[in-house]
């Protein structure tokens, strides 16, 4: 079946450095990959999306890419922040489908 | 108004009690979902409605019963759970298919 595979679990960071945060899809039908961010005790948010006709989409301090050819994408969070620090979800949705596949979630803690 | 609202924020129900979740939303949006996320997890997809009519039914067990009274609100009817039916549930909604979903603040539901 469809399946999300996000790496990694957990990452710990020093403020003011980079955050990468990688995720893999099996569904090549696959179209639409959103950012989750999940602060602890709240509803899990937007923070950026792609579609599969689109390589790199970019939002202040944080980016995303897309290969569609090894199904692989990626979230970057440049300059980081004690206020990063969250659960980031990665997911796939396919085109015509309600269904939204989330990845495990990533742990990020950013120390001042 | 670009908010889901959920009632209630808590929930403490025994294995005979019958119990309903509540969910709204004023965005116009014609898409809504049940999740249900368990600690540390990412959220599972229970049910979709689109355009009022049930799209999706993630093989939920029939103690779960979901309702879609019109395109603002949604329902969740909760019939002799399990105690490992405890978690947090999430509504959201979106505007259709492949669109940012908008996540209300959970009920967190505890049976005993």
């Amino acid at each position: 079946g469809e399946n999300v595979e996000q790496h990694p679990s957990t990452l710990s960071v020093q403020e003011g450095d980079s955050a990468v945060i990688k995720c893999t899809y099996s569904d090549s039908a696959s179209n639409y990959f959103p950012w989750y961010k999940q602060e602890l005790g709240k509803r899990p948010q937007l923070i950026i999306d792609i579609r599969s006709n689109v390589g790199e989409k970019k939002d202040q301090r944080i980016a995303v890419t897309l290969n569609k050819t090894a199904k692989h994408f990626s979230l970057h969070i440049t300059e980081t922040q004690p206020e990063d620090s969250a659960v980031y979800f990665c997911a796939a949705s396919r085109a015509g489908g309600f269904k939204t596949i989330f990845g495990a979630g990533t742990r990020l803690f950013v120390k001042a | 108004d670009t908010e889901v609202t959920q009632t209630p924020k808590h929930l403490v129900m025994g294995m005979t009690n019958k119990k309903s979740l509540k969910c709204e939303q004023h965005m116009g949006h014609r898409a809504m979902y049940w999740y249900k996320q368990k600690a540390k997890k990412p959220p599972e997809l229970m049910f979709v409605y689109s355009y009022e009519k049930l799209s999706i039914n993630e093989s939920v067990p029939s103690r779960f019963s979901p309702e879609c009274p019109n395109s603002s609100l949604l329902n969740l009817h909760l019939h002799a759970l399990q105690p490992e039916d405890s978690a947090l549930y999430l509504c959201a909604s979106s505007q259709g298919i492949s669109y940012e979903q908008y996540f209300g603040p959970g009920t967190r539901l505890t049976v005993t």
